[in-house]
């Protein structure tokens, strides 16, 4: 059973489209995350949500909206897509924000034409 | 100056050789250490996770802390090929995770 898991895996779409991310966790977690990892493999967050409630949002584009429907799921959408955004997109969840370490799941490749 | 530096690497060593990576940071309100574990086309998954100074042992690996000297190491023994991927250090104090870029681990046959 897959813990942490989004989809698509992958997604090659052109600039200035509009696109979604769909993020879930079955493992009863409070708290989920976006992170964005680029070319060189460093994993930046962007968002953090706690029971449904944003609690961290880095200094992102506001083309990205993430959306919580429920503890469970974390979406992301992109809106006017641009080179810039081609990199991986992790999804990841812990039992708290407080202490707890995060879950990954396997990431959805983003590729802009 | 990035609050978490790491040696990106790459790093390749032979089987059965002892491995050890290191990250260094400058935050002094980081409190909870941990190492992920990346391999190609996949999430990073959780190896180690750490709150005090001093060593965690699970299996092969060995996590370190030193928070005097703000340095962190994990060490492997008796590498495996399987052990190859990329190692990403992570600490936070009270707010969120920060990353180290990561070092790209190849454990020769």
């Amino acid at each position: 059973d897959t813990a942490v898991s989004q989809t698509p895996k992958y997604l090659v779409t052109q600039m200035g489209n509009d696109k979604s991310i769909k993020c879930e966790q079955n493992l009863g977690h409070d708290t989920m995350y976006w992170y964005k990892q680029d070319s060189k493999k460093f994993l930046k967050i962007m968002f953090s949500y706690n029971n449904k409630e944003l609690i961290i949002n880095e200094t992102v584009p506001n083309r990205f909206s993430p959306k919580s429907p429920d503890k469970a799921h974390l979406n992301l959408h992109i809106n006017s897509l641009e080179l810039g955004d081609s990199a991986v997109y992790f999804c990841a969840s812990s039992q708290d924000f407080q202490n707890q370490p995060q879950h990954f799941g396997d990431g959805t490749r983003l590729s802009i034409l | 100056q990035k609050e978490v530096e790491q040696d990106p690497g790459p790093l390749s060593v032979p089987e059965g050789a002892i491995v050890s990576l290191n990250c260094t940071y400058s935050n002094s309100a980081f409190q909870y250490f941990m190492w992920y574990r990346q391999y190609s086309r996949k999430g990073p998954e959780l190896l180690m996770y750490t709150y005090s100074s001093g060593n965690k042992e699970d299996g092969r690996f060995t996590a370190q802390v030193d928070k005097s000297s703000k340095y962190i190491s994990l060490f492997i023994r008796d590498s495996q090929p399987s052990d190859s991927a990329t190692y990403l250090c992570a600490m936070r104090g009270n707010e969120k995770l920060t990353f180290g870029t990561g070092t790209r681990l190849t454990i020769i046959p």
